[in-house]
């Protein structure tokens, strides 16, 4: 049973456009969302966080939106750089627990 | 430049032979994760610690994976016996809740190649 779901397994965004990356998740008790992005034969890297009494978190060219309601957060890249080209998690943990729930991934290609 | 360190980076080995992996955690992170990166599952829990005591491993094989943390410095990951199917990128990570953003470090994997 996959709590956390990145639907798009893949993306390709031109060069300076914006790229959107999606993910659900179903448990309710969820309270703290990361996203991390990972290169070829690397760990993952920490990207940015929100936490659930936000909506939005921004850091440079990367912003994180949260809909609670919805269970959905999406990351935003503007612009994109050809440099993004990476896989790109979403995790999220339940109040009080720390323990990080990751989703599938979604591989961005950035075209220049 | 504090890091997870994690070996081997890469392992091949039989059916049935015993794999140990090994996570040493930055120092001061009082939690530490083990993590499989599968094509279908992605990033998927397979156990974590907080101050060396298991806390979850629901997510592992207990007939065949074992983790430990025998001091504050190591982590390990044992399978015995191996199989094809664990074939597999582990990940270690080490984090700390207490202030800053909460994030996990992760290592950069061991990639393990059953035969």
């Amino acid at each position: 049973d996959q709590q956390v779901k990145q639907n798009s397994p893949s993306l390709s965004v031109q060069e300076g456009r914006i790229s959107i990356l999606n993910c659900d998740y179903t448990n309710s008790m969820f309270d703290y969302f990361l996203w991390y992005k990972k290169y070829p034969a690397e760990g993952p890297t920490f990207l940015i966080s929100i936490s659930s009494i936000k909506d939005k978190n921004e850091d440079g060219r990367f912003t994180v939106f949260l809909n609670k309601s919805a269970k959905h957060l999406s990351l935003h890249i503007v612009p994109s750089q050809p440099g993004d080209s990476a896989v790109y998690f979403c995790a999220a943990s339940e109040e009080g627990t720390y323990k990080y729930i990751f989703g599938t991934g979604t591989r961005l290609k950035v075209l220049a | 430049d504090a890091r997870v360190t994690q070996t081997p980076r890469h392992k091949v080995t039989e059916m049935g032979q015993e794999v140990t992996m090994r996570c040493q955690p930055i120092l001061g992170h009082n939690t530490v994760f083990w993590y499989r990166q599968t094509m279908m599952q992605g990033l998927e829990l397979l156990a974590y610690f907080r101050n060396r005591a298991p806390l979850d491993d629901s997510g592992m094989p207990k007939d065949r994976f074992s983790a430990e943390m025998p001091d504050a410095t190591l982590a390990t990951l044992k399978i015995q016996p191996s199989e094809p199917r664990d074939s597999a990128v582990y990940f270690c990570a080490s984090g700390s809740r207490q202030g800053g953003t909460g994030e996990l470090f992760f290592g950069e994997g061991s990639r393990l190649t059953v035969l």
